[in-house]
């Protein structure tokens, strides 16, 4: 079964504007991290955020927030005042704790690609 | 600088031949994987691997192989039996323990049939 699911393939949002990519899990383990990666056309994989099951407070990097639900299984990444350089593909991703059979394993959604446009 | 160095850049394979992808890393992590990338699609497990001298297939195994002689290096070998190798592949490592510690991940290598 699909754990991490994105389900916007593709946005265009305009320079200076703010975007919000969903990302919803699935997981009974009360231990895991949750984490956002762009991929530029270039291939690179760029880890931008981390947001831990027992945070109390959403995470925020510089231009970067995601907006954990705990309750909805939902951890949206929002990047506000879009760059021509945010053009990429973005990949939500979890990873469990040592209970579950996939301990050891990072679980990556389908992604969504952003456009930037002037 | 610490990192993940993956080489070649692009490789080409011909018919029945088998090409070795070489994957490095200086961070001192336990753990590292390699993954397949389709155009216009998401990241799939091929082999993971937590600690020297072990590892476990991922999702789409068949048809490659990799070996963890040393902490440093995970290197992954596509065989022929493998019949649509043509992707792009990423390596990445992590420290093995602990759900907060992100994947750090190699630039890359595109694989090509010729």
């Amino acid at each position: 079964a699909q754990k991490i699911t994105q389900t916007q393939p593709g946005m265009f949002v305009q320079e200076k504007e703010a975007v919000t990519l969903d990302c919803t899990y699935d997981t009974s383990d009360p231990s895991y991290g949750l984490f956002w990666y762009k991929q530029p056309s270039s291939g690179e994989m760029i880890f931008l955020i981390y947001q831990g099951s027992y945070d109390q407070q959403n995470a925020t990097e510089g231009r970067y927030s995601l907006n954990f639900q705990k309750a909805r299984k939902s951890a949206n990444l929002v990047i506000s005042a879009s760059q021509l350089g945010d053009s990429a593909m973005y990949f939500c991703a979890m990873r469990e704790g040592p209970t579950t059979d996939s301990w050891g394993k990072f679980q990556f959604g389908a992604g969504t690609q952003v456009v930037v446009t002037p | 600088d610490g990192g993940i160095t993956q080489s070649p850049k692009y490789l080409f394979r011909k018919e029945g031949q088998n090409v070795t992808l070489s994957c490095e890393q200086n961070l001192n992590h336990d753990a590292m994987y390699w993954y397949r990338q389709d155009p216009g699609q998401g990241l799939r497990l091929i082999y993971y691997s937590q600690i020297v001298n072990d590892f476990q297939k991922g999702d789409i195994a068949e048809g490659y192989s990799v070996s963890r002689e040393k902490k440093e290096s995970f290197p992954l070998t596509v065989t022929s039996a493998q019949k649509n190798p043509t992707a792009f592949y990423l390596c990445a490592s992590s420290i093995a323990t602990g759900t907060n510690q992100p994947q750090h991940f190699g630039d890359g290598t595109r694989l090509s049939i010729l």
